[in-house]
């Protein structure tokens, strides 16, 4: 089946520290992979996304590499900033499928 | 903004009452979703549809139905609410007409309280 496993929070960081946030996937064939934000009282919004293996995603400074050998896709960035205390999702979908499967999400403070 | 609006944004009910949810679009997307969000569990798939009138369930679709007599939207009943369902609802739209990988847009979601 397909599923994804995200790493658990809460994280605490200091601002500029490095963020890495681990995301593993379980799924046949070539899924499609995301990384969704959620900020306080809000909805998701996608932050980006790989569509093959060895894509990179990026986008607000943050980077994915869709890693099939290690069935990873892990969130990193160099230098967190307050602004980007919110609750991160690491999602895929098949692409002959209709539905997207989520992690558990991973709450993320940054502390100024 | 991709257009969805969530009714009512918050509810509070009574254990046994029946409840509906509303998801409306303004684009015309063919893709729409029902999740719960829940501590610890993420986001759980309820029921999508693919169409009007086509629908399909989710992982936890028991105690829910939807219902899609238009395009623009998407409602789901809880029959009779019970305090396992008090959760934060969102839908979700997927643009495309095929049944390739394209992103969800979420709706700001409603939050559900059962007494």
């Amino acid at each position: 089946g397909n599923s994804v496993t995200q790493m658990e929070g809460p994280v605490t960081l200091s601002e500029e520290a490095f963020l890495t946030i681990n995301c593993t996937y379980t799924a046949t064939g070539y899924p499609s992979l995301f990384w969704y934000v959620q900020y306080p009282g809000e909805g998701l919004q996608l932050l980006l996304k790989a569509t093959k293996a060895d894509d990179k995603g990026s986008n607000k400074g943050f980077e994915a590499t869709y890693r099939k050998e290690t069935t990873s896709f892990h969130l990193e960035k160099g230098s967190v900033q307050v602004s980007d205390s919110a609750v991160y999702f690491c999602a895929l979908s098949q692409n002959t499928g209709n539905q997207f499967y989520f992690g558990t999400g991973t709450s993320l403070t940054v502390i100024p | 903004d991709a257009g969805i609006t969530q009714s009512p944004r918050h509810k509070v009910t009574e254990t046994g009452t029946p409840v509906t949810l509303r998801c409306h679009q303004t684009e015309n997307h063919r893709y729409m979703y029902w999740y719960r969000q829940d501590p610890g569990h993420g986001l759980r798939l309820i029921h999508y549809s693919y169409g009007v009138k086509d629908t399909d369930k989710g992982e936890v679709s028991d105690g829910y139905s939807v219902s899609r007599s238009k395009t623009e939207d998407f409602l789901l009943t809880l029959e009779s609410a019970t305090s396992s369902q008090t959760s934060v609802y969102f839908c979700a739209i997927r643009p495309g007409q095929g049944a390739h990988t394209g992103e969800l847009f979420f709706g700001e979601g409603s939050r559900l309280t059962v007494l």
